[in-house]
């Protein structure tokens, strides 16, 4: 039973469409988050929730929209999709906004924008 | 502000060889650190912590590290390599307060050849 799931895992579209990648947690934690990893495997923060709560939006084109509509789900909508925004995209949660566990990563989307 | 720099974005051993993968951080409150472990077209697993607690951690797959203030450091290393360890080794970093989130090295890329 995967604890960090997200959709697609692959994921081709065009420039200009828009897309979303859904990413579920069942471990029971307050906190996800939405990383990006670029094609140099360098991993940014984009956006946290905590228990359905946008706690960090980092600098991020406006295109990109996070949504939580429970603490166990956080979903990325992304508009007019770029060449640029190709990459692969993790979903991550944890116990809470102050934790020192670590975080538990789901498998990643790539996206590959043509 | 919070960083680490890992040394090395390439690292080779052959099997049965040491592992050091070197990682020094920056945090003007004390830290948490944490390595991870991303295998080919994988998410992010994570090896071992640095919670302030001791600071020789041990974790998974025989790999342990230290925490040096000193030094400001918190290397990875497995005393005797393995095929199955090559992989991608981030270090992360994140302290305990409220509205951040684990940053990342940019990571070092483990061969190992037999």
């Amino acid at each position: 039973d995967t604890a960090v799931s997200q959709t697609p895992k692959y994921l081709v579209t065009q420039m200009g469409n828009d897309k979303s990648i859904k990413c579920e947690q069942n471990l029971g934690h307050d906190t996800m988050y939405w990383y990006k990893q670029d094609s140099k495997k360098f991993l940014k923060i984009m956006f946290s929730y905590n228990n359905k709560e946008l706690i960090i939006n980092e600098t991020v084109p406006n295109r990109f929209s996070p949504k939580s509509p429970d603490k166990a789900h956080l979903n990325l909508h992304i508009n007019s999709l770029e060449l640029g925004d190709s990459a692969v995209y993790f979903c991550a949660s944890s116990p809470s906004r102050r934790s020192n566990y670590g975080y538990t990563f789901g498998s990643g989307t790539r996206l590959t924008v043509v | 502000a919070q960083s680490v720099t890992q040394l090395g974005s390439h690292v080779s051993v052959s099997e049965g060889a040491l592992v050091l993968l070197r990682c020094n951080y920056s945090s003007s409150v004390p830290p948490y650190l944490f390595w991870y472990v991303q295998y080919p077209n994988q998410g992010l697993q994570l090896l071992l912590k640095y919670t302030s607690a001791a600071t020789l951690v041990k974790g998974i797959n025989g790999f342990e590290a230290e925490f040096k203030k000193s030094e400001t450091s918190f290397h990875l290393t497995k005393p005797s390599a393995h095929m199955s360890d090559a992989a991608e080794y981030f270090c992360a970093v994140i302290n305990n307060q409220a509205g951040t989130a684990l940053i990342f090295g940019k990571g070092t890329t483990l061969s190992v050849s037999s």
